[in-house]
């Protein structure tokens, strides 16, 4: 079984900054899919980016990257020029190949962006 | 528009009184399933279908049934709820194999008293 963890239960940054999002997983799967998901408080879940485990390169979405490190199994989000629409959950999610919808999430990161 | 559609929003019912929360799709997904968020707990899949009539558990499917009639609608029932059953619930969809985007509903806040 996969498991997730979000070590920072919640975290703040102000305006303009950068912002680190940590995540660790365990897994036995070679190819697999990882997430990181925004949920702001209308409760929404959207994806902001996601990595194939095969891809060497992380993977960015705008202000959105990601620092892949398979061997040791981490996956963080960076988050540059933070925004106070940025405020919200994140999780990071697991997902093995042909596995359903079989995602396996983390606790989550609750993150505050400061005026 | 394509989307997932749950309803109801917000849900607030007694112990033992049987509800069904239901979720459709409009995108002709394959892959359906049915999430809980707890806090500090993440996201936990109850159940999900990779067909019509094909269900499989997830990782908390005790207390919950599913049923996949047809491919565009996945209903979550509770038989019997319980207070431990409080939390709140997600549909989501997917096209299938190869593509892994998930689609998720607005989300059910459940409260059982």
């Amino acid at each position: 079984a996969q498991t997730v963890t979000q070590s920072q239960p919640e975290m703040s940054v102000q305006e303009a900054e950068t912002v680190t999002l940590s995540c660790t997983y365990d897994t036995s799967e070679n190819n697999y899919y990882l997430f990181w998901y925004k949920q702001p408080p209308s409760r929404q879940m959207i994806l902001v980016i996601r990595q194939e485990a095969y891809k060497q390169q992380n993977a960015t979405e705008n202000r959105f990257s990601v620092n892949f490190q398979k061997a040791a199994k981490s996956f963080s989000l960076k988050i540059s020029d933070s925004q106070l629409g940025d405020t919200a959950m994140y999780f990071c999610a697991f997902m093995k190949l042909n596995a359903g919808n079989m995602l396996t999430f983390g606790g989550g990161t609750r993150l505050m962006v400061k005026p | 528009e394509a989307q997932v559609t749950q309803n109801p929003r917000y849900l607030i019912t007694v112990t033992g009184k049987k509800l069904t929360v239901t979720c459709s799709q409009n995108m002709n997904h394959e892959y359906m399933s049915w999430y809980r968020q707890d806090p500090g707990l993440g996201l936990r899949q109850i159940y999900y279908s990779m067909n019509v009539e094909v269900t499989d558990k997830g990782d908390v499917p005790e207390g919950y049934k599913v049923s996949r009639k047809e491919k565009r609608n996945f209903p979550l029932i509770l038989e019997s709820p319980s207070p431990n059953q409080t939390s709140l619930y997600f549909c989501a969809s997917r096209p299938g194999q190869g593509n892994e985007k998930l689609f998720f509903g607005s989300g059910t806040q459940l409260s059982v008293l």
